[in-house]
């Protein structure tokens, strides 16, 4: 059972570029979410999903797309990247409903914008 | 808007003392988790709290949750070096319904010296 995958791990882009952070998880879970994390900040939710074909903006959103066509997949997109979005980058899935439901976290991809 | 706050940021504790690390929120919230979080690795589920009064233990690290008072707190119990991470307490559904959106607090950063 794989969990969260992440793919890749590490990336460096260049100002301007545009790439797709990659998300899939096998648990069949309806929520899933895109956080970045920064040096003394925690984690902070860019966008989110409660099934396919539904998403949310959340606290840090702007510079970034995302879609969720279907129930395992979650990409975050960087539309043109920029040094303000260097990061480390973690999707999270969890289920839908009542109860002791944790959050499942993914390996985290670390960006780095030159 | 939900605000989480951890406090405090930074521990340095003796190997076989005792320490409690606080985590307040701004709204109710349909759960409450812990994560731990080591140098340039994902997140660990260490606890899910959903009720008042709800106290999960494990190993040396106890969790419990008061949602009168809007306090978590995670206590140390003779600690050791191998508890020395970053630690997380996060919370989903403000407002009362969880959509596996988590708003973080800004992390513990934990160290335990011989």
């Amino acid at each position: 059972n794989a969990g969260v995958t992440q793919t890749p791990k590490f990336q460096v882009l260049k100002t301007g570029q545009s790439m797709t952070l990659q998300c899939a998880q096998d648990m069949n879970h309806e929520y899933m979410s895109w956080y970045r994390q920064d040096p003394g900040m925690g984690l902070r939710l860019i966008h989110y999903s409660v099934g396919a074909g539904i998403t949310d903006q959340g606290e840090v959103p702007n510079g970034y797309n995302v879609s969720r066509s279907t129930t395992e997949d979650f990409p975050l997109r960087l539309l043109s990247a920029a040094p303000s979005q260097t990061s480390v980058y973690f999707c999270a899935s969890s289920e839908q409903g009542a109860g002791a439901t944790e959050a499942f976290f993914g390996q985290g991809t670390r960006l780095t914008v030159v | 808007e939900l605000k989480v706050e951890q406090n405090p940021l930074f521990l340095s504790m003796q190997e076989g003392k005792n320490y409690t690390i606080y985590c307040n929120y701004s709204t109710t919230s349909d759960r409450l988790y812990w994560y731990r979080q080591d140098p340039g690795k994902s997140l660990e589920s260490l606890f899910v709290l959903l009720s008042n009064g709800a106290v999960k233990q494990e190993g040396r690290l106890m969790a419990s949750l008061d949602t009168k008072a809007r306090l978590s707190t995670l206590h140390i119990t003779a600690a050791v070096h191998d508890l020395s991470a970053t630690y997380f307490c996060a919370l989903d559904g403000a407002g009362g319904t969880s959509y596996g959106k988590l708003t973080f607090g800004q992390g513990t950063i934990l160290t335990v010296h011989p």
